[in-house]
């Protein structure tokens, strides 16, 4: 167990659909991170939050809503998803930016498919 | 912004092999470059790391070596074992910034 926990493990959704994503870190960190890993793609950065603040927004489409309530919770709210969408969402976190010695530990991620 | 490239996609080798693979990248300002491991059905694990101010770094089986002016570095894993077979990720990254490369399978034969 790396500290790092995701629910749900797998999401079936409709486009009509909202849902949520959790996750929820135990190591003390102060930084979240969520990716998307799609098949024959690379883990693709989504949002970072660093002490409960946005730094990092890769132009993501707003039907992916992130929220940060403290540094130990990070969701990730899915509204009028496309099938495309359907992938593996991945929670990271990590005691500050990877540069400057913040090792990033991932969840288990989300599997999520989209009909 | 940063672009991350990984050669081979697929590798496969006999135990007892070296395997080696590599990535390039684009953001001079990248001053960290991870690579991690993920079996199927499991999350990605960090199983080394190099930082700007270091040429190579090793780990028992494991070798990052990086090349600041040509913009690439590379995995190396001496002896392999059949346990060793996974995706492989090299990443380069920048503050909070994390960028991946495609995967590269390896495949270790008994």
């Amino acid at each position: 167990e790396t500290g790092v926990t995701q629910t749900p493990r797998h999401l079936v959704m409709g486009m009509t659909n909202k849902k949520s994503l959790k996750c929820e870190q135990h190591l003390g960190h102060n930084a979240m991170y969520w990716y998307k890993q799609s098949a024959k793609k690379p883990l693709e950065l989504m949002f970072v939050y660093n002490f409960k603040e946005q730094t990092e927004n890769n132009s993501v489409p707003s039907r992916f809503s992130p929220e940060c309530p403290n540094s130990s919770h990070l969701f990730l709210h899915l509204h009028t998803l496309q099938p495309e969408d359907s992938a593996l969402y991945l929670c990271a976190s990590s005691q500050g930016p990877a540069g400057n010695g913040g090792e990033q530990y991932f969840g288990p991620g989300t599997r999520l498919t989209v009909t | 912004g940063e672009n991350v490239e990984q050669h081979p996609s697929t590798l496969s080798v006999q135990e007892g092999d070296s395997a080696v693979i590599k990535c390039t990248y684009s953001d001079s300002a990248s001053n960290y470059f991870p690579w991690y491991k993920q079996e199927l059905g499991k999350r990605p694990q960090l199983i080394i790391d190099i930082r700007s101010n270091v040429g190579e770094k090793k780990d028992q089986r494991i070798a990052v070596t990086l090349n600041k002016t040509a913009k690439h570095f590379s995995l190396h894993i001496t002896e392999t074992q059949p346990e060793d077979s996974a995706v492989y990720f090299c990443a380069a990254s920048s503050f909070f910034d994390m960028r991946f490369g495609a995967g590269t399978r390896l495949t270790v034969k008994p």
